[in-house]
């Protein structure tokens, strides 16, 4: 494991509301990503950082905005939320062995 | 550009019976391909992975092969257990912006 924790694991939220979603991690590694998984899509990608104060967006990126101002803290903002951002997000890094490792999900619910 | 399809689920096996997951990608240049597992209120979990061609990735009684000639990456059980119950995502990785492309999921559930 990486080391990856994300908080909080459970949000339900009203629409039109700012919602900060955070990942740590204590791995030091460069590369972080937002994901977001629903039923029949999968994985896709929101945004991602390969370093500090370095995003780039993903290809989902709509009303979603992150912050990276730690090596270890990658954080996430929809900006007012909608039902259409229900969903479970998923934190990750990128190790040195190519391979990405994953937190254990937040699950967002938009009312 | 890059992609990743893998069959659809659900898929049901009894205990002992032998497991397929198709995946096909398209990518350009050699791509890694890996196959991750998600159990039930968890995140992904890395399961196996190949860097090349021709070559096998294996961990816990599952298998995959590059096959480049055909674009393929299908994980392989001799004989699934209940525990194996999941969903099974193959990926792959390019070395631009080091971002994974993954496929849509298939969940299994083996049955006693």
């Amino acid at each position: 494991d990486a080391g990856i924790t994300q908080s909080p694991r459970h949000k339900v939220t009203e629409t039109g509301t700012p919602v900060t979603l955070r990942c740590h991690q204590t791995e030091n590694h460069r590369y972080m990503y937002w994901y977001r998984q629903d039923p029949g899509h999968g994985l896709r990608l929101i945004h991602y950082s390969y370093g500090v104060k370095d995003t780039d967006k993903g290809e989902v990126s709509d009303g979603y905005s992150v912050s990276r101002s730690k090596t270890e803290d990658f954080l996430l903002t929809l900006e007012s939320a909608t039902s259409s951002q229900t969903s479970v997000y998923f934190c990750a890094t990128h190790g040195p062995t190519d391979t990405q490792y994953f937190g254990p999900g937040t699950r967002l619910t938009v009312l | 550009g890059n992609s990743v399809t893998q069959m659809e689920g659900p898929v049901t096996l009894s205990e002992e019976a032998f497991l397929t997951i198709n995946c096909t990608y398209t990518a350009t240049g050699y791509p890694s391909l890996f196959w991750y597992v998600q159990y039930p209120g968890e995140g992904l979990q890395l399961l196996l992975k190949a860097t090349k061609a021709d070559d096998k990735g294996s961990n816990k009684g599952f298998e995959a092969t590059y096959r480049k000639e055909t674009t393929s990456f299908h994980l392989e059980k001799g004989s699934v257990q209940v525990s194996d119950s999941a969903v099974y995502f193959c990926a792959l990785s390019r070395d631009t912006g080091n971002q994974f492309y993954f496929g849509t999921g298939t969940s299994l559930t083996v049955i006693p």
